[in-house]
């Protein structure tokens, strides 16, 4: 079946700083990816949607230049977190999708990320 | 927009004894359900679907019902087992996912 991998699984990261994270489809074409983010005894609140060759659309009250996405190819696509703080800290989960609706996205293991 | 929402936060079942975890939704447009399973640290495992055209579907030891005149859909696991143990979300499917808040399944021994 269909294989997301992310990486890496855990990070930690001192204040100011950024951070990369990667989504990667590994049996299939994922025109479109979706990155999560999870705090704790929460549930998935979806930040943004990437798309293959275009710039990523993101929810409202996301900010788009302190959480960089780029799907360059059909296989990866990378989450940057710049300038992270302490409140950056949680648990970030990328999906990929292949390029229809009504589809069940396969998951990443996801990425927990600490500033420190 | 989509919201989707749970009735209970923690379900806590005796092993061998079947689960039911709830869920409701908002948009009677939505027409592709999803349940996943979340162990701690790891990202969402898919379930089982559902599409409306459909008000039941089975798998292995889960069952999924969908009541489209009460935006309900519901997730029964028949002989909970201590794997079982995890965080389950619905979700409704479209041009992007939405989640509920989460159930927390505790199997006791």
């Amino acid at each position: 079946g269909a294989v997301v991998s992310q990486h890496p699984s855990r990070v930690i990261c001192k204040s100011g700083t950024s951070v990369k994270i990667e989504c990667r489809s590994l049996d299939f074409q994922a025109t479109t990816m979706f990155w999560y983010r999870q705090f704790p005894k929460q549930s998935l609140m979806l930040m943004a949607t990437s798309n293959e060759g275009s710039k990523a659309t993101y929810e409202q009250g996301v900010e788009k230049d302190k959480f960089l996405i780029n799907h360059a190819s059909l296989t990866l696509s990378t989450l940057t977190v710049t300038s992270a703080h302490p409140e950056d800290s949680s648990f970030y989960i990328c999906s990929a999708g292949q390029g229809r609706t009504n589809y069940g996205y396969t998951f990443g293991s996801g990425t927990r990320l600490t500033v420190v | 927009g989509e919201s989707v929402g749970l009735h209970l936060p923690t379900l806590s079942v005796q092993e061998g004894d079947n689960s039911i975890i709830n869920c409701a939704y908002s948009n009677s447009a939505s027409d592709y359900f999803i349940w996943y399973k979340q162990e701690s640290g790891k990202g969402p495992q898919f379930i089982i679907d559902i599409r409306s055209n459909m008000d039941k579907r089975q798998g292995q030891r889960v069952t999924v019902l969908l009541n489209k005149t009460v935006k309900h859909l519901s997730l029964q696991i028949a002989a909970t087992q201590p794997g079982d143990s995890a965080v389950y979300f619905c979700a409704v499917s479209g041009n992007k996912l939405t989640f509920g808040g989460g159930t927390r399944v505790l199997v006791k021994p």
